[in-house]
């Protein structure tokens, strides 16, 4: 799986989007991009994914450059309950089983 | 909706003792994982189990585990001898089948080794 870089930490106001990077330069053709989000020490809770598309869903939306290169994970209008440690893992969608856990960002919603 | 639920959700032991922490999957899921966190350290792949049998396990899952399928339902997690360093988060996830790529995760069990 290709490796992953984001920051270690953000701030951001509540009610105010929350935009997370990630840079996964060396990834490959038919690797996707999942994002995941960790409350607390609590077990992970599955996001988001996406090829090459931008993606929306109820929790989230994925921007994808179009090079691949790197993405950004927005939560549109971030709450005090959407602190947490969010990580971006690249993966093969057809091989291997296992997530690849980063140290992720740390994301904190501040009142 | 359906969610994985794990227990128990703290479990202390002694050293040397065995554990068996328990899973039970989403109930049309078909593959199932085992992770462990250690307290400020990232979250470590141990063991996935597909079809009653191991199809990737981590250096980490080394002969003091083991996992078992024992009935239509649970899922569980075995440690012959625990260590201090057994200390840890434990994750059960589970994921449905070739459609979905999607893992759900149980809350963990809080493993204390003294």
């Amino acid at each position: 799986d290709a490796k992953t870089t984001q920051p270690t930490s953000m701030d951001c106001a509540e009610g105010r989007a929350a935009n997370l990077p990630c840079n996964h330069s060396t990834i490959s053709g038919n690797e996707y991009v999942y994002w995941y989000r960790q409350i607390h020490s609590q077990g992970p809770q599955y996001i988001i994914h996406g090829l090459k598309n931008n993606e929306t869903n109820e929790m989230a939306s994925l921007i994808i450059t179009e090079d691949r290169k790197s993405s950004t994970l927005i939560l549109p209008h971030a709450t005090l309950r959407d602190t947490a440690v969010y990580y971006c893992i690249v993966r093969v969608n057809n091989a291997g089983n296992m997530l690849t856990f980063g140290g992720g960002t740390r994301l904190m919603v501040k009142p | 909706e359906p969610e994985v639920t794990q227990t128990p959700s703290h479990q202390v032991t002694q050293m040397g003792q065995e554990v068996i922490l328990r899973c039970v999957p989403i109930s049309n899921h078909l593959y199932f994982y085992w992770y462990r966190q250690i307290l400020g350290q990232k979250v470590e792949f141990l063991v996935s189990f597909y079809n009653n049998e191991i199809s990737e396990k981590s250096e980490i899952f080394d002969d003091q585990f083991s996992v078992e399928r024992p009935d239509g339902s649970n899922f569980t997690l075995k440690i012959r001898s625990t260590k201090l360093e057994d200390s840890a988060m434990y994750f059960c996830a589970s994921r449905m089948g070739q459609g979905s790529r999607i893992q759900y995760f149980g809350a963990g069990t809080r493993l204390s080794v003294l």
